[in-house]
Parts: C-alpha cells; sequence; structure tokens
C-alpha cells in the first residue's frame, strides 16, 4: 500500500462546478498535512495546510479527518484557472524526517 | 524577497556520469529538501537538510548524496548515472523542520 494515495482523476468539469479531491495517508503518526498545486512543467506551490479543524481559503476548503486518516480538498465555483494537478503531502517523523507526496489529481476546467 | 533557486536549469549527461545540483534557500529559511519527479508521478523525497545536518533520507540509493554548507545552500550529487535518473529534481525550503516547504524552479536532468 502506498503511503499517500490520492484520487487517480483526471477530473473534467465545466466552470462553475464544485469538485473535490480525496486523500488518504497510512502512517498514523503522521504530523503535518499540505495540498499543494502543480501546473505543467511547473513546480509544485503551496495551495494551503490542513488542519483537523479544517480551514477554508477563498473558493479551497480542506479538511483532515485524523481517525480516518484522511484528506481532503473542495473547490468551489471551479474556473478555468484551477486546472492543474492537486498534490496531497504528509509529514511525519520524529528522528528522521519524511516529507511524502502523492501521485497528484489532475483537474481540467472547462469552459 | 528571492524565492528558492536552483541551478542549473537543465542538465545533459551520459550514463555513467557524476551530476552536482545547487540550491539556494529563501533567504532565513534553514532547511533544504530535496526531490525526484518523473513525469506523471508526484514528488519523491530523497533528502531534508537543516543547520547542515541530514535530518531525513528518503529510499535513494548510496549514489545519492546531498549537504549543507553555513550559508544554508545545499548540493545533491549524483554518481554513476543511470537513464532511470532522468527527472526532474526540485529543492524545497523552509524556515524549520517541519514548517512549510516552498519549491524552487527544479532542475530536469537527461540521461543519455
Amino acid at each position: 500500500r502506498k503511503e499517500v494515495e490520492q484520487d487517480p482523476g483526471p477530473f473534467n468539469v465545466p466552470e462553475g462546478a464544485t469538485v473535490a479531491f480525496n486523500c488518504t495517508y497510512s502512517n498514523s503518526a503522521s504530523q503535518s498535512f499540505f495540498w499543494y498545486r502543480q501546473d505543467c512543467r511547473k513546480e509544485p506551490k503551496l495551495l494551503m495546510s490542513v488542519y483537523s479543524s479544517g480551514n477554508e481559503d477563498g473558493r479551497f476548503t480542506a479538511q483532515l479527518n485524523r481517525a480516518s486518516q484522511y484528506i481532503s480538498l473542495l473547490i468551489r465555483d471551479s474556473k478555468l484557472s484551477d486546472s492543474a494537478t492537486y498534490l496531497c503531502v504528509v509529514n511525519f517523523g520524529t528522528g528522521g524526517f519524511k516529507t511524502i507526496f502523492g501521485a497528484g489529481t489532475r483537474l481540467f476546467v472547462k469552459a | 524577497d528571492a524565492g528558492v533557486t536552483q541551478s542549473p536549469t537543465h542538465l545533459i549527461k551520459t550514463r555513467g556520469q557524476q551530476v552536482t545540483l545547487r540550491c539556494s534557500p529563501i533567504s532565513g529559511h534553514k532547511s533544504v529538501s530535496w526531490y525526484q519527479q518523473v513525469l506523471g508521478q508526484g514528488p519523491q523525497f530523497i533528502f531534508q537538510y537543516y543547520e547542515k545536518e541530514e535530518r531525513g533520507r528518503g529510499n535513494f540509493p548510496d549514489r545519492f548524496s546531498a549537504r549543507q554548507f553555513p550559508n544554508y545552500s545545499s548540493e545533491l550529487n549524483v554518481n554513476a548515472l543511470l537513464l532511470g535518473d532522468s527527472a526532474l529534481y526540485l529543492c524545497a525550503s523552509s524556515f524549520g523542520l517541519r514548517e512549510t516547504q516552498y519549491f524552487g524552479p527544479g532542475t530536469r536532468l537527461l540521461v543519455l
């Protein structure tokens, strides 16, 4: 089983749609969680951190469920510019620290 | 403020050669991490350095090594290059060990 697994995608949605991405992680000792977006042939850019209390940034909402080891990202009112790959990221470790990325979910928003 | 910078941007090597990639973190950041990303996959963690010490290592062979300098810049070395080492190599910096990471534009390595 992969340490971080994401919906395989791709997701093809019309402008204005609401889309949700899911991510599960296997290490119960995981400590911090993030969503990054990556445009084609570019570096990943931080979208938002993920907390147990949930957090919202404009049209984006992230949730963490530690009991189920599950992270989600909700995008409301999708824009053409939201088309990208969304990467789930999990950090864990004490003495030795590791950052694990999911394989990414590709989103295409069409007019 | 300058972001994370990496050099070179592109590199072509042949099998068996050695390569050194360089990274300068955001000013004030003390941690640098290295990742390998092949097409269609997420970045794979190689190393994390904090205050010039290795603090995390991914599942990569000993051909991969790195170091961090007193000014917090870092180098990634790969020896005895294989075709499978062709990838985008990303450097990320963060203030501390578990803080948010910010990525540089990467170095595209092609091994022929």
